[in-house]
């Protein structure tokens, strides 16, 4: 079963306005992190967010987690056309000495120009 | 360039058949992992290896198999027994620990 799901499911903003996309999940987790799909491609990882940490900036990406309420956002700020892709969030129990993750159905993000 | 390359791009197989999917990073990274996405979902995990000739199965394992023989290798075989094989199968490796996966670009699998 998918331990995350983000909501909205999908989203369409115009260029320069900003994206919020959020992840809720079910059991305790080690780490949470955020991928980028673009159509047809493999998945680029975008941040990683421990249990203990509460915000992480990366650029133009914020990422807030809440773990008494087992949620985290991906805010991009300033969005570009070129930010048009799938987003995921994705849970690492901490289970394996490797990272075990368990993905989310995705947000797909669309950035008119 | 350090990363991973999964082949063919494109894969079509016919009824009772098997075919292998191939997966090779030169990222020295020591766990390796194979998801399948179906359209408009997320990755599911089938299997993964932390470490050379050991192997774990992951979530939808029935009718696949791999084999983990050289660090930087991590066939897929998908077999006859997986009666719904069409989907987009992406490999990932990443380092020990706490760290993020790095993936291929993928290869689509059909059923002629």
């Amino acid at each position: 079963s998918q331990q995350g799901e983000e909501d909205p499911q999908a989203l369409s903003i115009q260029e320069g306005e900003n994206a919020t996309m959020n992840c809720s999940y079910k059991t305790s987790i080690n780490n949470l992190q955020w991928y980028r799909q673009n159509s047809g491609r493999g998945l680029v990882h975008l941040i990683l967010i421990r249990s203990n940490e509460r915000e992480k900036h990366s650029g133009r990406l914020r990422v807030t987690l809440d773990t008494s309420k087992k949620s985290s956002s991906l805010l991009i700020t300033a969005s570009r056309a070129a930010d048009t892709a799938s987003y995921f969030c994705a849970t690492d129990r901490g289970e394996t000495s490797g990272s075990r993750l368990t993905f989310g159905e995705g947000t797909q993000l669309t950035v008119n120009p | 360039d350090g990363g991973i390359t999964q082949s063919p791009k494109y894969l079509f197989r016919k009824e009772g058949q098997n075919v292998t999917l191939s997966c090779e990073q030169n990222l020295n990274h020591d766990a390796m992992y194979w998801y399948r996405q179906d359209p408009g979902q997320g990755l599911r995990l089938i299997y993964y290896s932390q470490i050379v000739n050991d192997f774990q199965k992951g979530d939808i394992a029935e009718g696949y198999s791999v084999s983990r023989e050289k660090k930087e290798s991590f066939p897929l075989t998908v077999t006859s027994a997986q009666k719904n094989p069409t989907a987009f199968y992406l490999c990932a490796s990443s380092m020990r620990g706490d760290q993020p996966q790095h993936f291929g670009d993928g290869t689509r699998l059909s059923i002629l």
